[in-house]
């Protein structure tokens, strides 16, 4: 089965600051298709997930342009360029291109405040 | 507006049961796959089950498949999802979702303790 680790898993940031998030797959996500199906999500404390990125680099509706994601194959990486209090949570990488297993998540990265 | 509304969760000894409902607004629910996902206490999410618009394919987990079953009543709108000898570690949060986990409902919280 496919695997998702992700770095690091925790990431103090100092306000206004950059930070990267590093999501790396067992197996290539490209599918036959033509696709990648590779997706961010943020899950705020108490609150459930909310999808950010799909699909590698395209963000959700109403989400800042100061997330972005990039990478192929089976290297992947969401940027968050100055970080604001509201992007405090836990950040999750998800695959969807193997069926089964079905969708497969990171364990998780921490944003929190440094 | 997307609105998805679990419900159903409870405190329920091992080997007990339990049904979750997830009713759906805002969109043509019956032309949607629909996804269950479910997230232990302090941990990332993980898939649970998924069920085609018209009923015609489900799939599961490897750690449900055989005691969880999932169904739907488009006239209602509605997302079910039977848990049957149920386990400590089925203790989580369960959400229904839709296609690409673009949309997520507050989630239904099952405790399986005795």
């Amino acid at each position: 089965d496919v695997v998702m680790t992700q770095s690091p898993l925790s990431l103090p940031v100092t306000l206004g600051q950059s930070a990267s998030i590093s999501c790396r797959s067992s197996q290539s996500l490209l599918h036959s298709d033509g696709n990648t199906y590779l997706n961010w999500f943020l899950q705020r404390p108490g609150q459930s997930p909310r999808r950010l990125i799909y699909k590698v680099s395209s963000r959700d509706s109403g989400v800042p342009d100061r997330f972005s994601g990039s990478g192929s194959g089976s290297d992947f990486t969401l940027t968050i360029t100055r970080v604001e209090a509201e992007d405090l949570g836990v950040y999750y990488c998800m695959q969807g291109t193997h069926w089964p297993p079905g969708y497969t998540f990171g364990q998780g990265t921490k944003l929190e405040i440094k | 507006e997307v609105q998805l509304v679990e419900s159903g969760g409870d405190l329920v000894q091992p080997g007990g049961s339990l049904r979750l409902s997830c009713v759906a607004s805002g969109f043509t629910f019956s032309t949607y796959w629909m996804y269950w996902v479910r997230q232990p206490p302090g941990k990332g999410p993980v898939w649970v089950s998924r069920i085609k618009f018209d009923g015609s394919r489900i799939d599961y987990a490897d750690s449900v498949r055989g005691r969880f079953t999932t169904s739907r009543d488009n006239d209602k709108n509605t997302l079910y999802l039977q848990l049957k000898s149920l386990r400590v570690d089925d203790t989580a949060i369960y959400y229904c979702a839709t296609p690409a986990l673009d949309f997520w409902g507050r989630g239904t919280l099952v405790t399986v303790s005795s």
